[in-house]
């Protein structure tokens, strides 16, 4: 069964780059027709994609966030990542990575538990 | 770029109780890409409606959703003590991009 872990740093200075890391196990980050996607949830508030790495390693962003985003993938370690500069205290968050899934039309159906980021000094 | 809203925000119910959420798009949207999903506290959110009215696996059949262009709909036939939560609609358009609904809460009364 898919599952998906999310990690890094939970506490970020302002004006830095968050780095998270999304470990996929059960199944492979490459080999097959899947995007593999961040979203993130600030405290009380709903939620917001981020950005998309297809298998191929095409990439799409949040156009509201693009300027500061990068996903990257290590195939190797079956790993993508989410890098985020420049960080301000409206990027405090928890950060998930998700897979969508072809047979549901893209749809999210599997989610990393989370994992909360505060930017502060 | 498409913005969903969700209606009402909160919906105070009881169990047993029928309800209906809302999610309207700022433009015609295709009913494939749009999907719903549970988000109870400390959880990820759980994907229940795909294609606009196709339930995912293991979600139970009194969750329904339909719709069509501009307006989508979620029903829960009967509310169950595990169904208080928070609803969220989603659609799937050009660039790989992900939209999200503002989502409606649902509490118990």
């Amino acid at each position: 069964q898919l599952q998906l872990q999310e990690s890094g740093p939970g506490l970020v200075k302002p004006s830095e780059t968050l780095s998270l890391t999304c470990t996929v196990s059960g199944g492979s980050l490459r080999g097959s027709s899947y995007y593999w996607g961040w979203i993130r949830q600030p405290p009380g508030k709903g939620l917001e994609w981020i950005g998309s790495i297809y298998y191929t390693g095409t990439t799409y962003y949040n156009s509201s966030l693009k300027t500061r985003v990068t996903i990257s993938d290590d195939t190797s370690k079956n790993q993508f990542s989410l890098k985020l500069r420049s960080v301000t205290a409206a990027d405090t968050a928890i950060y998930y990575c998700a897979r969508p899934s072809t047979n549901y039309f893209n749809a999210l159906d599997v989610w990393g538990q989370g994992t909360t980021v505060t930017v502060s000094s | 770029e498409i913005v969903l809203t969700q209606s009402p925000g909160t919906l105070s119910l009881s169990p047993g109780e029928r309800v209906t959420l809302s999610c309207r798009t700022s433009q015609s949207v295709t009913s494939t890409y749009l999907a719903w999903y549970q988000q109870k506290p400390g959880q990820a959110p759980r994907l229940l409606i795909y294609d606009a009215s196709s339930r995912a696996t293991g979600i139970p059949d009194r969750f329904s959703g339909s719709g069509s262009g501009t307006g989508f709909t979620l029903t829960i036939s009967r509310l169950e003590p595990e169904d208080f939560a928070v609803y969220y609609c989603q659609h799937y358009g050009s660039s790989a991009m992900y939209t999200f609904g503002q989502g409606t809460k649902l509490q118990i009364k």
